[in-house]
């Protein structure tokens, strides 16, 4: 079955330390995005990629990055600029269609990550 | 700029039928989404809607007024696996075409 795939399911932060969330498609989606989540606020989006080796930063950027070597793989690193990381994270990914395509984004199981 | 409302929190019965509202403002509106999100869970796709109107799919609904700049999702026969948290999103044309979530309605379906 195709879908997205993100790990791990909990992560979790030492000060000072940089950690990485894996996100995997195999629905061949042309675009894939990030989401922090927190409790009461909807969905931010920190970077999105609609092609390979290409991504743009969301409205929350700072403190992450992104690459897209490969289609199905966008992995997001939490950095240690990123102060206030604990959150839910999601990856999404959506066919690029017409302009009025009516291709939803289709949604990861997140990750959950936390500091100790 | 972009901003969507919803209502934070609703409550419904069992069997009911519950309409939860969703108002946006966009310089650039290309298509409305509803997802629902179960707690700690991915959101899942409910229904789109781009032209003015009710769109059905079974137990759910969803209507789009674009000059009024409003939304809302119908749900009927309310069952419990109904609690959950219920996004607006809206596409915008002037945002790389990427998607503006509203911050959900959380749902709890009382017995």
């Amino acid at each position: 079955d195709g879908g997205i795939t993100q790990s791990p399911k909990y992560l979790f932060r030492k000060e000072g330390q940089n950690v990485t969330l894996s996100c995997e498609q195999n629905l061949n989606h042309d675009a894939m995005y990030w989401y922090r989540q927190d409790p009461g606020q909807g969905l931010r989006l920190i970077y999105y990629s609609q092609i390979v080796n290409d991504f743009q930063k969301g409205d929350i950027a700072e403190g992450y990055s992104v690459s897209r070597e490969k289609k199905e793989s966008f992995p997001l690193t939490v950095t240690s600029a990123q102060k206030n990381p604990t959150a839910f994270y999601l990856c999404a990914s959506r066919v690029l269609g017409g302009t009025y395509s009516n291709q939803p984004q289709h949604f990861g199981d997140g990750t959950r990550l936390s500091i100790l | 700029g972009q901003n969507i409302d919803q209502p934070t929190e609703m409550t419904a019965t069992e069997g009911a039928i519950v309409q939860i509202n969703c108002t946006y403002q966009t310089s650039g509106f290309n298509g409305l989404f509803w997802y629902q999100q179960h707690a700690g869970e991915a959101p899942t796709f409910l229904s789109y809607n781009v032209l003015d109107g009710l769109e059905e799919k079974g137990r759910f609904s969803s209507f789009l007024s674009r000059s009024k700049g409003y939304s809302y999702l119908l749900l009927k026969e309310l069952q419990m696996k109904d609690s959950a948290s219920y996004l607006c999103a809206v596409r915008e044309i002037n945002y790389g075409q990427n998607f503006v979530f509203g911050p959900g309605t959380r749902l709890s379906v009382l017995p």
